[in-house]
C-alpha cells in the first residue's frame, strides 16, 4: 500500500502562472513533509517542508499548504520560471522516531513552456 | 562543498557478478540511507543507517547488502545481481537532527543483463 501518492505524473504550465503539485497520504502518523526537486542526471534536492503543526509554509516564490483533516499537501509556484521544470517528490516522515526516514511518492514531472 | 559522492554513475554487468556502489558524505551525518527509483514506483528505500556499526532494511531490501564501518560511507553491496535490480539508485545523508532533510548523490544507474 502506497502511503505516499502524487496523482499527476506530470503537469505543464506557461511561464508566469501558478503551478500546483498535489499529494495526499494515508498514515496519520506523519507530522512532517517535505519537497524535494529533481532534475535530470541528478540527485533529488530539499526545496521545502512543513511540520504538522503548521498549515502553510512559504519561502520565496513556493508555498507549501497543508491540510491535515484531509491528508493532502500542496505545492505552489508563483510565477513559474522555466527553470522549475524538473521532477518534485513529495515526501513525509515521522518526527522523533526515525529521524531522517522519509516515504517518498512517485513525483510530478512539472514542464515550465516559456 | 558539501556533498554526496557516489561510484560509479553508470555501470553495466551481467546477472550474477558482484558489484558494489560506494557512497560517501563529507557532512558528517549519521543518518545514511539507499534508493531505488523506478518508473511509476518513486523512491523506495533499500537500506537505512543510524550511524556507524548500525544498519537497518528499508522497504526493499531483498537482494542487497550494506556496511557501514566508517561514518562518511554507505557502499551497497549486490551479491548477486539479477535484472529485476536494473534501476537508478541514489545515496542519501542527513543529520538526526529535528527536521533534517536529506542530501542525495547524483545516482548510479545500473544495469544487470
Amino acid at each position: 500500500d502506497q502511503q505516499v501518492k502524487q496523482n499527476s505524473p506530470s503537469l505543464s504550465v506557461q511561464e508566469g502562472r501558478i503551478s500546483i503539485l498535489n499529494c495526499d497520504y494515508t498514515n496519520s502518523m506523519f507530522d512532517y513533509f517535505l519537497w524535494y526537486k529533481k532534475y535530470p542526471a541528478e540527485g533529488p534536492t530539499f526545496l521545502i517542508s512543513i511540520s504538522s503543526i503548521k498549515d502553510k509554509n512559504e519561502d520565496g516564490r513556493f508555498t507549501v499548504f497543508l491540510n491535515k483533516s484531509a491528508k493532502h499537501l500542496s505545492l505552489h509556484i508563483v510565477p513559474s520560471q522555466p527553470g522549475d521544470s524538473a521532477v518534485y517528490f513529495c515526501a513525509a516522515s515521522v518526527l522523533n522516531t526515525n529521524a531522517g526516514k522519509s516515504t517518498f511518492g512517485d513525483g510530478t514531472t512539472l514542464t515550465v513552456k516559456p | 562543498e558539501a556533498q554526496v559522492t557516489q561510484n560509479p554513475r553508470y555501470l553495466i554487468t551481467v546477472t550474477g557478478k558482484k558489484l558494489t556502489v560506494t557512497c560517501s558524505q563529507n557532512m558528517n551525518h549519521e543518518y545514511m540511507s539507499w534508493y531505488r527509483q523506478d518508473p511509476g514506483l518513486g523512491l523506495r528505500q533499500i537500506y537505512y543507517s543510524m550511524n556507524v556499526e548500525v544498519t537497518d532494511k528499508g522497504d526493499v531490501p531483498e537482494g542487497y547488502k550494506v556496511s557501514r564501518k566508517e561514518k562518511r560511507n554507505f557502499p551497497l553491496i549486490l551479491e548477486s545481481p539479477s535484472p529485476n535490480q536494473t534501476s537508478l539508485y541514489f545515496c542519501a545523508s542527513s543529520s538526526l537532527s529535528s527536521n533534517q532533510p536529506q542530501h542525495f548523490g547524483d545516482g548510479t544507474r545500473l544495469s544487470i543483463l
